[in-house]
């Protein structure tokens, strides 16, 4: 994997819901995997920053897990709410570059 | 409060025009960044500024020039642009450059229409 690649590219869940997402990433040189979220009409907030494979971080209803050697990170929302509607990016920075790879994102609607 | 202020939110200009997008930042940190997102495409770095000195120029033509005065404020010059500069640009900030594990913070962007 050359770039960072997230999926599914939508999801549409009812609330209460779980659902979660994924984020491949090139697995060489790894050095840092972020996850943000996007509300629209907002600008994009950090939820995670994992560096150690098999980290797991958790932040009230939502976590995220790492797998660096082969490239791929999950994000899990636990009982989706409508507030939890927004698109969920993940970047991967490599230990020899300088800037964060950004995926497309995944865009989340949770409907009452 | 995001600690990072874009203006303005939505800019529309002609081809002619030259303008400039400024962004500000409160949170004490070293690097500064612009982004550009395009429809459908990831976000694209398009310039970085460690402690007021341009890092990296991503190939960016040089209808877009950058200014960084200090390292609070980051300035994006804007002129002769094409109707496919259309996009929204984002400013942004970490403590440490590379970010690593500093999250980058955001501003709210700008809004831009060429026409």
């Amino acid at each position: 994997i050359l770039n960072v690649e997230q999926s599914p590219q939508s999801l549409h869940v009812q609330e209460g819901d779980s659902t979660n997402f994924t984020c491949s990433f090139p697995s060489s040189n790894f050095y840092a995997l972020h996850w943000y979220r996007w509300e629209t009409a907002k600008s994009p907030e950090a939820l995670f920053v994992m560096t150690l494979n098999g980290d797991e971080k958790k932040k009230g209803r939502i976590s995220a897990t790492l797998n660096t050697k082969e490239g791929y990170s999950y994000l899990y929302i636990k009982g989706s709410q409508p507030e939890d509607s927004a698109t969920y990016l993940c970047a991967s920075l490599s230990n020899s570059g300088y800037a964060l790879n950004f995926g497309k994102g995944t865009s989340l609607l949770v409907t009452p | 409060e995001t600690g990072v202020t874009q203006t303005p939110r939505h800019l529309v200009m002609g081809m002619t025009n030259k303008k400039s997008l400024k962004c500000e930042q409160h949170l004490g940190h070293n690097a500064m960044y612009w982004y550009k997102q395009s429809a459908k495409k990831p976000l694209e770095l398009m310039f970085v500024y460690n402690f007021k000195e341009q890092t990296e120029n991503n190939s960016v033509p040089s209808r877009f020039s950058p200014e960084c005065p200090n390292s609070s404020h980051l300035f994006l010059h804007l002129h002769t642009l094409q109707p496919e500069d259309s996009a929204l640009y984002l400013c942004a900030s970490s403590q440490d450059f590379p970010p690593g594990d500093s999250p980058l913070h955001f501003g709210n962007g700008t809004r831009l229409t060429v026409t």
